[in-house]
């Protein structure tokens, strides 16, 4: 059973730039949310996405965009890149049906801006 | 707003001592309660979880128990190993269920010397 997966693992932009990041969620699971993490401070929400539309959103702009596609996977999208969007990006999965229901995490990809 | 508060690291210790680490938390209603951990270079894993008070939750040595009335989810472990050496993560999430968002704190880093 595959869990969480993310693609690029590593990569590195440009300020100004546009970066696209890819997450597949946990087999079965339908919700899948992003999070920033700033090097030494937790995960930041994002936002999450559920039957291909935008369900919560955190306090990011509207640089930052996503899209969920029929298969439950989805991306992450951020233009206009600037220094400070230099972070570990995390992908998780899970139900969005159940209660209590345990959230899983990709191991990230690790977006540098120079 | 939902927020949560770790004790601040990092935290170092001698194979086989004692851990705590504190958690409180600010939210509405009945949030279910987390630890996540994440080893070096690594994304987050579920260490354990409590959906509603007095619940303990426990694995892999480690325990915390959802106190509503002091708001707090303390982390402890009876006798570290090198192998804990990690960041820990205390979270919540503020809707049991549909559309599950986590909050986190700040995170603790724990280093076990042998």
């Amino acid at each position: 059973d595959a869990g969480v997966t993310q693609s690029p693992t590593h990569l590195i932009k440009t300020r100004g730039q546009q970066v696209t990041l890819r997450c597949s969620p946990k087999s079965g699971h339908d919700t899948v949310s992003w999070y920033q993490q700033a090097l030494g401070q937790g995960p930041q929400f994002i936002f999450q996405y559920y039957e291909e539309e935008e369900r919560q959103r955190g306090n990011f702009p509207d640089r930052f965009s996503g899209h969920q596609f029929p298969n439950y996977s989805s991306e992450l999208n951020v233009n206009a890149l600037l220094l400070g969007d230099s972070a570990l990006y995390l992908c998780a999965s899970s139900l969005w049906s159940v209660s209590g229901n345990t959230i899983y995490f990709g191991e990230g990809s690790w977006l540098t801006v120079v | 707003g939902n927020s949560v508060t770790q004790m601040e690291g990092p935290v170092t210790l001698s194979e086989e001592a004692f851990l705590t680490i504190n958690c409180t938390y600010t939210a509405t209603g009945y949030p279910s309660l987390f630890w996540y951990v994440q080893y070096p270079g690594e994304g987050l894993q579920l260490l354990l979880k409590a959906t509603k008070a007095d619940d303990k939750g426990s694995n892999k040595g480690f325990e915390a128990t959802y106190r509503k009335e002091t708001t707090s989810f303390h982390l402890e472990k009876g006798s570290v190993q090198v192998s804990d050496s990690a960041v820990y993560f205390c979270a919540l999430s503020d809707r049991v269920g549909a559309g599950n968002k986590l909050t986190f704190g700040g995170g603790t880093r724990v280093l076990v010397k042998p």
